[in-house]
């Protein structure tokens, strides 16, 4: 079945920098990449997905980016603030399956 | 706009107790999935509904049991509760006609406490 990695596992940046999250994902069949964020004590919120299809896709300060031939997926959040503090996690999907397979999630602490 | 709604919000059980969480999916959406999230965990994918039918299944134990009611609302049934089921279950939901790489938006969660 997919496998889902995610690195790193805790993230801390300074207010206005970048943060990146990488994943890497087992199944060439899966094709469809969102990204969600949780916040303590509440339900994942989609932030943003990519499928496989495109190579990059950018939402403001947020952007993903795919590479099939590596089967990795990275976020990008640019001009970080300290509310984009959270747990973000990847997810992994495919045409044959209703279910997403997350990755181990990554602690992001933007430092004001 | 109206989000996935589900109850209760906490509930705590004894052992070898069951119960039953609620799930009420986005209007007009016609899939419902269930996940279980333990602390400091990703969530763990557990089953499926695509228009009421089961649609994927994934490691939920035999002592769980879910379905998809005619309005589309989703109940996740777990009986003979262990300290181990203590976890959030969140339930997600989304418009899939079919297809199932659509956007699943999920509920607040409800926590389970089994003591």
């Amino acid at each position: 079945g997919e496998n889902v990695e995610q690195h790193p596992s805790t993230l801390s940046v300074q207010e206005g920098d970048s943060a990146v999250i990488k994943c890497t994902y087992s199944d060439s069949a899966s094709n469809y990449f969102p990204w969600y964020k949780q916040e303590l004590g509440k339900g994942p919120q989609l932030i943003i997905d990519i499928r496989s299809n495109v190579g990059e896709k950018k939402d403001q300060r947020i952007a993903v980016t795919l590479n099939k031939t590596a089967k990795h997926f990275s976020l990008h959040i640019t001009e970080t603030q300290p509310e984009d503090s959270a747990v973000y996690f990847c997810a992994a999907s495919m045409d044959s399956s209703y279910k997403l397979i997350f990755g181990s999630g990554t602690r992001l602490l933007v430092r004001p | 706009a109206a989000g996935v709604i589900q109850s209760p919000r906490h509930l705590i059980k004894e052992k070898r107790e069951t119960a039953t969480l609620k799930c009420y999916p986005i209007p007009r959406h016609d899939t419902v999935y269930w996940y279980q999230q333990g602390p400091g965990q990703d969530p763990q994918f557990l089953i499926s509904f695509y228009e009421k039918m089961q649609s994927d299944k994934g490691s939920i134990p035999d002592r769980f049991s879910a379905q998809q009611f005619s309005d589309y609302h989703s109940e996740l049934n777990m009986s003979s509760l262990e300290l181990g089921d203590s976890a959030l279950y969140f339930c997600a939901s989304s418009f899939s006609i079919g297809t199932p790489n659509t956007e699943a938006f999920f509920g607040q969660g409800t926590r389970l406490t089994v003591v």
